[in-house]
């Protein structure tokens, strides 16, 4: 089967730096994904990881070891608008037809 | 970047009857759409893959005569909730996957609520 964890809810302080985990455990894993959703709205795409290390854009960093099953995304210097929720998504399968798995997110709240 | 036009954004509907929500990718072809639920505080469920010109695939636990899917077109794919009920008032999300770039991200429309009164 499939499973990805994060934790439900974190707090940070704008400014600061915060690191949001992710783990999974799927078959036929073909990328990571991770989203950033304010409440009622769609998710807005972040970042996209399929090789193992870290991707960069700029606030916004994620790091995948396939190997471990682990991923993370971090957040710098953060404002008070990065006040959302984040999910971690697996896709499993490949080409167009491959799916989304989603984590159950990760509510994050900037505090001043 | 891709859009992706979900119809309506909001909907309120007496119990028992039916609702159909569009789908629609703006500025590119998608062979492939996703459609997904979301209840408060929860994240997305996905509900079935959409397949232009064929059936669509249900995921385990969705009855696929209660949510009926059509993808008659590269551009658009409905989702139809039949015979609402209060249990069925929920937070649907679409999604596209280009078919030229294909291998990253989906886009997603903006969501539907529905509210079964």
């Amino acid at each position: 089967g499939q499973n990805i964890d994060q934790p439900t809810e974190m707090t940070a302080t704008e400014g600061a730096i915060v690191q949001i985990n992710c783990t999974y455990q799927t078959s036929g894993f073909n990328g990571l994904f991770w989203y950033q959703q304010h409440a009622g709205e769609a998710p807005t795409f972040l970042s996209y990881n399929v090789l193992d290390g870290l991707e960069e854009k700029g606030r916004f960093s994620s790091f995948l070891s396939r190997s471990k099953g682990y991923s993370y995304l971090l957040l710098k210097e953060l404002q008070m608008k990065d006040s959302a929720s984040y999910l971690c998504a697996v896709r499993s399968g490949s080409g167009n037809t491959g799916k989304l798995i989603f984590g159950q997110g990760t509510t994050l709240q900037v505090k001043p | 970047g891709a859009v992706v036009s979900q119809h309506p954004s909001r909907v309120i509907c007496k119990s028992g009857t039916s609702v159909k929500i569009e789908c629609r990718s703006l500025d590119f072809q998608a062979t492939t759409m996703f459609w997904y639920r979301q209840f408060p505080k929860q994240s997305l469920m996905l509900m079935a893959t959409s397949n232009e010109g064929s059936k669509a695939t249900y995921e385990q636990g969705v009855e696929k005569d209660k949510f009926l899917i059509n993808h008659a077109s590269l551009t658009l794919s409905t989702l139809t909730v039949t015979s609402a009920h209060p249990e069925d008032s929920s937070f649907y999300i679409c999604s596209a996957r280009d078919r030229t770039t294909g291998n990253t991200e989906a886009f997603f429309g903006q969501g539907t609520r529905l509210t079964v009164v």
